[in-house]
């Protein structure tokens, strides 16, 4: 079946520093990967995307690859801002799916 | 301005008294869904429609109903809500199945 497993948060950085949240996912298929921010009392938005292998999805600084071989798709930003606090949740849709398998998300708190 | 609108935002109700959760959207997507957001557990699909007239069980239907009567509502019905039931609740569309999809709000129902 498909599952995402995401790195348990919350994640507390300082302003200016690197961000690494860990997303691997189960797919019986070849699925689109998707990271999606929920800001504090709103719903989700999409950030990024990468709907194959190797590819790259990018978005406000933020970046993911779509990494096959080792079935993960891990959010990175080099240097985050107090404005990045929010809950991040990585998902993924098979191809034909009529549905968003969610990560737990990870909650960020960037400080000054 | 392209949005995903929800009402009631928050919501206080009893056991077993009916509550209609409306949701609405006006990009003129086809594809709408609705999702609870649990604790550690991320966000799970209650239901799905493909278009009017045309709707089909999510992950976790038991204990709601939805109706599309017209394209852009897309209501979700809890006709005897139980403390289990108390959730955040979002409702998304896309213009094709899970891809890419646009939360509205969210909306915040305790039952007590």
């Amino acid at each position: 079946g498909n599952s995402v497993t995401q790195m348990e948060g919350p994640v507390t950085l300082s302003e200016e520093a690197f961000l690494t949240i860990n997303c691997t996912y189960t797919a019986t298929g070849y699925p689109s990967l998707f990271w999606y921010v929920q800001y504090p009392g709103e719903g989700l938005q999409l950030l990024l995307k990468a709907t194959k292998a190797d590819d790259k999805g990018s978005n406000k600084g933020f970046e993911a690859t779509y990494r096959k071989e080792t079935t993960s798709f891990h959010l990175e930003k080099g240097s985050v801002q107090v404005s990045d606090s929010a809950v991040y949740f990585c998902a993924l849709s098979e191809t034909g799916a009529n549905n968003l398998f969610f990560g737990t998300g990870t909650r960020l708190t960037v400080i000054p | 301005e392209a949005q995903v609108t929800q009402n009631p935002r928050y919501l206080i109700t009893v056991t077993g008294k009916k509550l209609t959760v409306t949701c609405s959207q006006n990009m003129n997507h086809e594809y709408m869904s609705w999702y609870r957001q649990d604790p550690g557990l991320g966000l799970r699909q209650i239901y799905y429609s493909m278009n009017v007239e045309v709707t089909d069980k999510g992950d976790v239907p038991e204990g709601y109903k939805v109706s599309r009567k017209e394209k852009r509502n897309f209501p979700l019905i809890l006709e005897s809500p139980s403390p289990n039931q108390t959730s955040l609740y979002f409702c998304a569309s896309s213009t094709d199945r899970a891809y890419e999809q646009y939360f509205g709000p969210g909306t915040r129902l305790t039952v007590t």
